[in-house]
């Protein structure tokens, strides 16, 4: 069966790091994506790992272990604008075949 | 920004009427897909495109039906609208497949809501 596990909801205080956790079980995997969603606006993409560890993009990291089935997204230097749904979402397959499954999605409040 | 729109972005119809979702994109990426997002539920694929007439159903098929003509257009009929398809629709695309690192660029979204 395919099953991630996100948070649904967290909260942080501008200028602190928040972790958001993913935990996964698919049938095959290939990635995993990160994506950001803020209300009422589209999905828009973060970061792709493939790779265990831990890449750095800005303010924003995301780690991978696979061996684990697990992934975060690290946020530092929170801002206001940062409040937003977080999606965890595992490719799998290849080809037409493959499969993209999202959770459920983090939704983050940044207080001042 | 990824040239994808979506229309209508908001329709409020009765249950029984067919409605069609449109999907217009300026990329030339061969994979289309339809999402609805629903709270609790997270983004769930509905169909998808592979190529101009190639269509495969994903995991909330049933009741919906999808046209790939053009490579630029991807349709969405609900033949019959229940109350239960309300949500917030979701157009994506991507120049390789679902399995691969593809980021998918995503339409604004489309709130129908079934009365």
């Amino acid at each position: 069966g395919q099953n991630i596990d996100q948070p649904t909801e967290m909260t942080a205080t501008e200028g602190a790091i928040v972790q958001i956790n993913c935990t996964y079980q698919t049938s095959g995997f290939n990635g995993l994506f990160w994506y950001q969603q803020h209300a009422g606006e589209a999905p828009t993409f973060l970061s792709y790992n493939v790779l265990d560890g831990l890449e750095e993009k800005g303010r924003f990291s995301s780690f991978l272990s696979r061996s684990k089935g697990y992934s975060y997204l690290l946020l530092k230097e929170l801002q206001m604008k940062d409040s937003a749904s977080y999606l965890c979402a595992v490719t799998g397959g290849s080809g037409n075949t493959g499969k993209l499954i999202f959770g459920q999605g983090t939704t983050l409040q940044v207080k001042p | 920004d990824a040239g994808i729109t979506q229309s209508p972005r908001h329709k409020v119809t009765e249950t029984g009427t067919p409605v069609t979702l449109r999907c217009h994109q300026t990329e030339n990426h061969r994979y289309m897909y339809w999402y609805r997002q629903d709270p609790g539920h997270g983004l769930r694929l509905i169909h998808y495109s592979y190529g101009v007439k190639d269509t495969d159903k994903g995991e909330v098929s049933d009741g919906y039906s999808v046209s790939r003509s053009k490579t630029e257009d991807f349709l969405l009929t609900l033949e019959s609208a229940t109350s239960s398809q309300t949500s917030v629709y979701f157009c994506a695309i991507s120049e390789a497949g679902q399995g691969s690192g593809s980021e998918q660029f995503f339409g604004p979204g489309t709130r129908l809501t079934v009365l």
